[in-house]
């Protein structure tokens, strides 16, 4: 089986633009979790999608959003970016509900914003 | 408190020997536990899961639980230098929704 993939690998952006991130999950897995991975804060959970429904939510601002779509690919979309969004962002998948099940997780998608 | 609570390191095992990588949760209703992997640059790898107390062992690697005193722990036999990575324990977490939270990780450096 294909593993997670995550598009694009790396990013460069600047303040007050927005970006959007792709994560395809593993084949028959439904739930896709996003998380934000930084030197300071470690791996900080934004949000979880299961069968096209976010589930649950990460203490961020509303300028992070999601979507999962039916084929269970998702999306994340940071609008209006700082500076301190510059991080790692890995998706990872699982075949059930997060936290029940094993998460899979993708390389990543390294935002710079400059 | 922090939820996830682990230290940071880095700990320092020479080649052969045991390590002992430990974690532990506020939280005393959660129910599953995750041990990942994570080498510099790169992506969290799971290395174990477990779901009850006691002992869970895959290979070199021994996951223990011990839920009355909200304690993980992971075990690395016959350590070498290709397992110095970070280490992250992930916890799920019941906060009247289900999320899993990470510690910050135990850098674990293996010396030849």
């Amino acid at each position: 089986k294909a593993g997670v993939t995550q598009t694009p690998r790396y990013l460069i952006k600047t303040r007050g633009q927005q970006v959007t991130l792709s994560c395809s999950p593993i084949s028959g897995h439904r739930s896709v979790s996003w998380y934000q991975q930084t030197p300071g804060q470690g791996l900080q959970f934004l949000f979880e999608y299961f069968s096209e429904t976010q589930r649950n939510k990460g203490n961020f601002p509303g300028r992070f959003s999601g979507r999962q779509f039916s084929n269970s690919r998702s999306e994340m979309n940071v609008s209006t970016l700082e500076l301190g969004d510059s991080a790692l962002y890995l998706c990872a998948s699982s075949p059930g509900q997060t936290g029940d099940h094993e998460q899979f997780f993708g390389p990543g998608t390294r935002l710079t914003v400059l | 408190q922090k939820e996830v609570e682990q230290n940071s390191g880095p700990l320092s095992v020479p080649e052969g020997a045991i390590a002992s990588l430990n974690c532990t949760y506020s939280d005393r209703v959660s129910q599953s536990f995750f041990w990942y992997r994570q080498y510099s640059g790169k992506s969290p790898e799971l290395i174990m899961s477990i779901y009850s107390n006691g002992d869970k062992e895959d290979g070199r690697f021994t996951a223990q639980l011990n839920k009355a005193s909200q304690y993980v722990s992971l075990l690395i036999r016959d350590s070498q230098p290709s397992d110095s990575a970070t280490y992250l324990c992930a916890v799920n977490v019941l906060g009247g929704y289900q999320k899993v939270t990470f510690g910050t990780g135990t850098k674990l450096q293996v010396i030849p």
